[in-house]
Parts: structure tokens; C-alpha cells; sequence
């Protein structure tokens, strides 16, 4: 059972390139999260889906656009890239939107830098 | 709203000796509580979960935490250290919002321990 997984693991761009980071989950979740985590500063919510054909902003959309393809599938694009959006990415899906006690499965991340 | 504060930006412990992680939060409402670990290169993996069952949860690799409402604490601990317990650690709250049904997740800014052989 793969959970979540992310591609690519790593990338290097040039300020002003556009991407996009691959996000899937064989878990049949219905919520699906886009982080970033910089040093000192936790995990900050970027983007959230809470179901299929709904996407939400989090605490820093700024520079980035989203896209849930279907159930499994959710996307993180950046048009054009900063220096500031330099930073570790990470994706998580969740089964059940509502239940306070279910926890988040995260994929192990895309080391993103923008020079 | 809510919030978490991890006390300890870094903690070093010798090998075999106990672990503290502290966590105090704040929640309008009853929360949920997590601790996630992060190993290097990694993505996070649940430790434990405080859901309002029992106040002393019991997690994986010896860890376990001790909801204190009074003191609105939320600390990780572990009796032994171990050289794979060497990681960054974050604590969690989740609260479900009354009017939408959506959950709001607030991470602290984690605190990573050093294991000293």
C-alpha cells in the first residue's frame, strides 16, 4: 500500500519558471492538503481540498494554484517561481473531513529550490 | 482560534536517559491532539492521538502523552532515549469547525531532538 506519494522529490528552478508538484493517494481519502515547512516555522497550509471538485485557500496561498484532478490526484502549481517559495513541500490526505481524531498521512516531500 | 506553542525549539538527551517534549495549546473548542515525527528526508508519521478517550496516550516506539487540561499541556515523553529517537517532532491540535464541519490544523514549530551516545 503506497499511502501518499509525491514527485518529483527534488527540484531546482530559476526564478521566474513554472511547475508543477504531483500529489497521489491510494487511500480513497476525501480531503487531500498541500504544506510547506520552512525552519522554525512548522507546517503551513497552503491549499486544501475537501472533496473532489473543491478547492480551498489555506494560511499561505500566495504564488500557487491547485488542482484535484479526481480523488486521487492533487496538484500544487507554481506559474512563476520566487526565491520565497523555496522550501520543502508536502502533501497529506485525509479519510473522514469531520472526525476530529483522524490523523493526516503525509508523503515524504519535494525539496523545491528556486534560485 | 487556536494555537500551539512547542516550548523547545531543540532538546539534547543522552542515550538511555528520559525524553520531555513540551506543548501547550489553546482551542476555542475540545480539541484533538497529535504528535507526529519527522526523520530526516522524510515525511511526517503519527505518533499518537489524544481524542478525549483517556488523558495518558500510549504511542508507537515508547513514546506516550498526557493531556492536562488544567495546565493546557500536551507534553511527549519516552523513559529511554534511543539513538533512532534522534528526529524533529511536532504536536498537533485539530479542532472541527461548528459551522462548516471542516477541521482547522495548527502545527507547532517542532522541536528537534538530539541523541547523545
Amino acid at each position: 500500500n503506497a499511502g501518499v506519494t509525491q514527485t518529483p522529490k527534488f527540484q531546482v528552478l530559476k526564478t521566474g519558471q513554472s511547475m508543477t508538484l504531483q500529489c497521489a493517494q491510494d487511500m480513497n481519502h476525501n480531503s487531500m492538503y498541500w504544506y510547506r515547512q520552512d525552519p522554525g516555522m512548522g507546517l503551513r497550509l497552503i491549499y486544501y481540498s475537501a472533496s473532489e471538485g473543491t478547492t480551498d485557500k489555506g494560511e499561505v496561498p500566495n504564488g500557487y494554484n491547485v488542482s484535484r484532478l479526481n480523488k486521487r490526484e492533487f496538484s500544487l502549481r507554481l506559474e512563476s517561481a520566487a526565491p520565497s517559495q523555496t522550501s520543502v513541500y508536502f502533501c497529506a490526505s485525509l479519510g473522514q473531513k469531520s472526525l476530529n481524531n483522524s490523523p493526516l498521512h503525509f508523503g515524504n516531500g519535494t525539496r523545491l529550490t528556486v534560485t | 482560534a487556536q494555537s500551539v506553542t512547542q516550548l523547545d525549539s531543540h532538546v539534547s538527551v543522552s542515550e538511555g536517559t528520559p525524553v520531555l517534549l513540551r506543548c501547550n495549546y489553546s482551542s476555542s473548542y475540545s480539541p484533538s491532539l497529535f504528535w507526529y515525527v519527522q526523520h530526516p528526508n522524510k515525511g511526517l508519521q503519527l505518533l499518537l492521538k489524544y481524542t478525549s478517550a483517556a488523558t495518558l496516550v500510549k504511542g508507537i516506539n515508547g513514546f506516550e502523552a498526557e493531556f492536562k487540561k488544567s495546565e493546557t499541556s500536551f507534553h511527549l515523553t519516552k523513559p529511554s532515549a534511543h539513538m533512532s529517537d534522534a528526529a524533529e517532532y511536532f504536536c498537533v491540535v485539530s479542532e472541527s469547525l461548528l459551522d462548516t464541519g471542516r477541521r482547522a490544523l495548527t502545527f507547532g514549530s517542532g522541536t528537534r531532538l538530539q541523541v547523545q551516545p
